[in-house]
């Protein structure tokens, strides 16, 4: 069985600028979230994705967008960078048919930005 | 909204001592709560799953407990390892979206040789 992977490991990037940051699912998993850690705190919920299509959001702005693919995999962009962007971006697959029950944690792509 | 917050927000420990972590949310009408161990500047790995029909959940030297009525989750770790220093986070989710989750700011722990 395959675990949750994301890429790249780490990121940096100056303000203004846009990135792409990109998931695969554990194997058998149809359903990933994101979410956002910035230091010393408990991981936020930025969006989910189900079927390719956005299926839930927490408290994010816009430039903040997601992608699904028929294989599962999900990619987050962000763009217009600011400063406050900068965190680890945590990518989580589910399974919707066991009703999101248990979550699975990539490794996290650490983004920073100057 | 969910709240959720864990107490203490860091401990330290000489190795072999039982110990306790706190978790607390403020709507009882969840349906399950994960328990995960984060080690610095990694991702996240699933300790354990509580299911809101069962009280306590077993894994090695790792219990813990829910108590849905007071809003309440015990993490006890069992004759505690140098190995087991990380910070600890516990997550519910939403009680009426079910899909988002919310998550505590953690307890750091540290095992003292």
């Amino acid at each position: 069985e395959t675990g949750v992977t994301q890429s790249p490991t780490h990121l940096i990037k100056t303000r203004g600028q846009q990135v792409t940051l990109r998931c695969s699912s554990q194997s058998g998993h149809n359903t990933v979230s994101w979410y956002q850690q910035a230091l010393g705190q408990g991981p936020q919920f930025i969006f989910q994705y189900y079927r390719e299509e956005e299926n839930g959001r927490g408290n994010f702005p816009p430039r903040f967008s997601g992608l699904q693919f028929p294989n599962y995999s999900s990619e987050l962009n962000v763009n217009a960078l600011e400063l406050d962007d900068s965190a680890l971006y945590l990518c989580a697959s589910s399974s919707a048919a066991s009703g999101y029950n248990e979550q699975f944690f990539g490794p996290g792509t650490r983004l920073t930005v100057l | 909204k969910q709240e959720v917050t864990q107490i203490p927000a860091a401990l330290s420990v000489p190795e072999g001592e039982n110990l306790v972590l706190n978790c607390s949310f403020t709507d009882s009408a969840i349906y399950n709560l994960q328990w995960f161990r984060q080690d610095p500047g990694k991702g996240l790995t699933s300790l354990l799953l509580i299911q809101s029909s069962q009280r306590e959940q077993t894994s090695g030297r790792l219990n813990a407990s829910l108590d849905k009525s007071s809003g309440r989750s015990t993490l006890y770790i069992a004759a505690s390892q140098p190995g087991d220093s990380a910070t600890y986070l516990c997550a519910v989710p939403d009680p009426l979206v079910g899909n988002q989750f919310y998550f505590g700011t953690g307890t750091s722990l540290t095992v003292i040789p």
